[in-house]
């Protein structure tokens, strides 16, 4: 498809359980930024790649969030160990690069810790 | 410390007459602004933005204003649609110091009664 996409659309975990989310972002865009989105809230920066490198991660509540993107193009975000607090959607936005700030999203991952 | 606001949670307005969102930032370091539109279930889909070096874009029935001595823009539709009832956000980054994650606010959630 031409837009950004993600999956699972809607994720159940129990706490503790480990949780992997995919993004798959528009096909030639560099960079690829992840959010987190509470109820009520406006989305909040998590991290940032730039093709392969993740040039900034200050946005990762705590080290059991870790994301990658191996080959510059797939992003994967992982959550060890979820809690309850972990519950929110979580946005993937890409944009063609840098000095190209319009970020496009996909429609979020809806993840509930129980 | 918000460095986004949106004042207004909500706005009701008749269908055929404007509808002004608001928003005002406190970090001098933005310059480059913009809105989203957001629907129940899906992610932000991009509307319009201005870059710090102009005060006004416009695009179809959606202008942008910036008023950057009083930290201010806003978001004009006219003439307002019931298909325009949706959650608007604004967004800034900080481009020029390289810091390109958006910085949103908590969101305005748009009402037009036809």
């Amino acid at each position: 498809g031409a837009g950004v996409s993600q999956s699972p659309r809607y994720k159940v975990a129990k706490r503790g359980q480990d949780v992997a989310l995919r993004c798959d972002p528009i096909s030639g865009h560099v960079s690829l930024f992840w959010y987190q989105q509470a109820l009520g809230q406006g989305p909040e920066f998590l991290t940032y790649f730039q093709n392969e490198a993740q040039l900034d991660k200050s946005g990762l509540p705590s080290d059991r969030f870790f994301a990658e993107r191996p080959e510059g193009s797939v992003s994967t975000l992982k959550i060890q160990r979820t809690q309850q607090e972990d519950s929110a959607v979580y946005l993937c936005a890409s944009s063609a690069g840098p000095g190209q700030e319009t970020q496009y999203f996909g429609p979020g991952t809806r993840l509930l810790v129980l | 410390d918000q460095q986004v606001k949106q004042n207004s949670p909500s706005l009701s307005v008749q269908e055929g007459r404007i509808s002004i969102l608001n928003c005002d930032y406190t970090n001098s370091m933005f310059d480059y602004f913009l809105w989203y539109k957001k629907y129940p279930a899906e992610g932000p889909t991009f509307l319009i933005s201005i870059s710090s070096i102009k005060d006004k874009n416009e695009d179809g029935r959606f202008t942008v204003f910036l008023n950057k001595s009083a930290k201010h823009l806003s978001l004009h539709i006219v003439p307002s649609q019931p298909g325009d009832s949706a959650v608007y956000f604004c967004a800034a980054s900080a481009r020029y110091s390289g810091n390109t994650p958006l910085v949103f606010g908590k969101g305005t959630r748009l009402s037009v009664i036809a």
